[in-house]
């Protein structure tokens, strides 16, 4: 089955560093990603939908220029967490589907911890 | 607006118990249909596509019904390896890839 790796799994860090959080679709090209972000016992949020060779959709609400996102090759793409603060601090999920009418397949997630 | 709503927000059962859990629709012409199962600190994990009203799938002890207007997750005699939140989600046709997802069930199977 088609499998998306996400890394690192878990990040903690001082307030003020910037982090990056990587995403691959393993055995599928994904022109498409999704980024989530999920609090204790709610579901998923999407944050922002990031485009192979384009700019990444954002969100109502969610600031493009502290969630950087690159999507360079058809099986990567990244979320920067730029100058993170402990508000930041969550579960970020990314997800790629294999194609239209088809699931998302979705990646361990990153447990972001900012002290 | 595209929407999906689903109940109870936690059940929590006994081995053993059969019941189902609901999920409700709105959408501009529905895509498809899914279900995942999620563990706590994983990310989800999908179970199953459902694309037209009468469409029914299976997987052990999980069966996954659609109406125009609601899916169903029937779990049949469920284990305590069962306790997972179940998510619904929904893909419109003027959607794209974006799938819109339900707040989830948490379900507690008690040996």
């Amino acid at each position: 089955g088609a499998v998306v790796s996400q890394h690192p799994s878990r990040v903690i860090c001082k307030s003020g560093t910037s982090v990056k959080i990587e995403c691959r679709s393993l055995d599928f090209q994904a022109t498409t990603m999704f980024w989530y972000r999920q609090f204790p016992k709610q579901s998923l949020m999407l944050m922002a939908t990031s485009n192979e060779g384009s700019k990444a959709t954002y969100e109502q609400g969610v600031e493009k220029d502290k969630f950087l996102i690159n999507h360079a090759s058809l099986t990567l793409s990244t979320l920067t967490v730029t100058s993170a603060h402990p508000e930041d601090s969550s579960f970020y999920i990314c997800s790629a589907p294999t194609g239209l009418n088809q699931p998302q397949h979705f990646g361990d997630g990153t447990r972001l911890s900012i002290l | 607006e595209d929407q999906v709503t689903q109940s109870p927000e936690a059940l929590r059962l006994q081995e053993g118990e059969s019941s189902s859990l609901n999920c409700s629709y709105t959408v501009s012409g529905l895509r498809g249909l899914f279900w995942y199962r999620q563990d706590p600190g994983k990310g989800p994990e999908f179970l199953f596509t459902l694309y037209s009203a009468g469409e029914e799938k299976e997987k052990e002890r999980l069966k996954a019904t659609l109406t125009k207007k609601e899916s169903f997750l029937h779990i049949t005699a469920p284990k305590p390896e069962d306790s997972a939140t179940y998510l619904c989600a929904v893909q419109a046709h003027t959607g794209g890839f974006k799938t819109i997802f339900g707040a989830g069930t948490r379900l507690f199977v008690k040996a």
